[in-house]
């Protein structure tokens, strides 16, 4: 099936500062979930959205659903060295998660 | 146990040979889900048990997959004659529900070289 396309595949960022990562489909998604893989480690559940223009919190990140669903966006304020590793979006279909292909994460302190 | 287990947790084998990887999912979990990811990319998926349904075997790479979940609940991953674009890192998920609108619970892994 059509694949989601996260953007960028790598963000050095400096500790402190704030960023945000990007999944874009090309075809109305049902939902999206976000997924993240710390270094040597398997992925981890973080959100699902499934509302048009859903935003939902958890401390530090923001997660958001666009209007068409057909985009996402994790955007981390105050990046810290714990948020290292590779932060997957996944959308949802056919009793199945089509995974992309990531942003490596990578803080310089 | 509490999470997703899988074993074993690396396997080292040569080119040709059978290999049999094995998962644990969470107890009462009806969906579980073989993916495969190569290093430094995404996740592959392959295979995926729904209860009692046919599995989806639409992303099997090649006949030289298989996999079976035995009772609803230990599933294993067989891949024969193996070659080295084989080695990967072999994950296991399972989810409450359909995985698509359910949190996936993913296990360590079996890490996998064919030499």
């Amino acid at each position: 099936g059509q694949q989601v396309m996260q953007i960028p595949q790598y963000q050095h960022v400096q500790e402190g500062e704030d960023f945000t990562t990007y999944c874009n489909s090309s075809t109305t998604l049902s939902n999206i979930q976000w997924y993240k893989q710390r270094p040597g480690g398997h992925p981890v559940f973080l959100i699902q959205l499934v509302k048009s223009g859903e935003v939902k919190k958890q401390k530090r990140l923001t997660f958001q659903f666009g209007e068409a669903k057909k985009n996402s966006s994790l955007h981390i304020t105050a990046t810290q060295t714990t948020d290292v590793g590779t932060y997957f979006c996944a959308k949802g279909s056919d009793y199945k998660l089509s995974f992309g292909a990531g942003t490596t994460v990578t803080v310089r302190a | 146990g509490a999470g997703v287990s899988q074993s074993p947790s690396n396997k080292v084998t040569e080119k040709g040979k059978d290999v049999e990887l094995r998962c644990d999912p969470i107890s009462g979990h009806t969906a579980l889900y073989w993916y495969r990811q190569s290093l430094g990319q995404g996740l592959e998926f392959l295979i995926y048990f729904q209860g009692n349904s046919a599995p989806d075997k639409s992303g099997l790479p090649s006949d030289r997959f298989s996999a079976e979940r035995t009772g609803g609940s230990v599933s294993t991953l067989t891949i024969q004659r193996t070659q080295q674009e084989d080695s990967a890192v072999y994950l296991c998920a399972s989810s409450l529900g359909r995985g698509d609108r359910y949190e996936q619970y993913f296990g360590p892994g079996t890490r996998l070289t064919v030499t």
